[in-house]
């Protein structure tokens, strides 16, 4: 049972340069999220997708984009990658509203 | 937007010790959770509380719905060096698909 699996599990950028961080989840959920976590920071949520065909801005949602794909599958986009962007990403699903999330491993995402 | 406050933000214990942290919010949750994240990993849940007064054991750790349901705390007992970690509180407001998270608390063991 994989659950959540994210690619690639490391990165490094250029400034300027695009790239689209892939998610997909096994468990048949309904939502699926995308944070950054950086140091002493916790976790912020970017973009989520309460149920396919949704998405929605987080808390930090300013320089990225997502798509939801499918029930499975929701991909994280940066379009002109900035050094303010390096950090760790990581992609989490859940049931349904009332639900705990489950994370994935991590993409640990260096822009220089 | 919503707040919770964790702490402590670092504890540095003896193994063997006993310890507690708590969360605290501006507003009401339906839903507390308690993660742990291991050094290169993703958090794992721990703990899931889902009604005011609640209280939870999963082995060693214990974790608790307060009665205001503004509020949160874990315990773990006897602590062991695999306890390393950051443990991070989390709510959910009724029908939000929003998790809110606490900052963390970073647990060093010390042998």
């Amino acid at each position: 049972n994989a659950g959540v699996t994210q690619t690639p599990k490391f990165q490094v950028l250029k400034t300027g340069q695009s790239m689209t961080l892939q998610c997909a989840q096994d468990m048949n959920h309904n939502s699926m999220y995308w944070y950054r976590q950086d140091p002493g920071m916790g976790l912020r949520l970017i973009y989520y997708s309460a149920s396919e065909g949704t998405t929605d801005k987080g808390e930090v949602p300013n320089g990225y984009n997502v798509s939801r794909l499918n029930k499975r599958e929701f991909s994280l986009r940066l379009e002109s990658a900035a050094p303010s962007q390096t950090s760790v990403y990581f992609c989490a699903s859940k049931a349904g509203s009332n639900t705990e999330a489950f994370f994935g491993q991590g993409t640990r995402l260096t822009v220089v | 937007g919503q707040q919770l406050n964790q702490s402590p933000q670092s504890m540095f214990i003896q193994e063997g010790e006993d310890v507690s942290m708590n969360c605290t919010s501006s507003s009401i949750f339906n839903t507390w959770l308690w993660y742990k994240q291991d050094p290169g990993e993703g958090p794992v849940l721990l703990i899931a509380l889902y009604k005011a007064g609640e209280l939870t054991s999963n082995g060693r750790l214990t974790a608790q719905f307060g009665i205001t349901r503004k509020d949160s705390f874990l315990n773990i007992s006897a602590s062991i060096p695999s306890d390393v970690g950051i443990y991070f509180c989390a709510g959910l407001s009724a029908g939000s698909y929003q998790l809110t998270f606490g900052k963390g608390t970073k647990l060093s063991v010390i042998p």
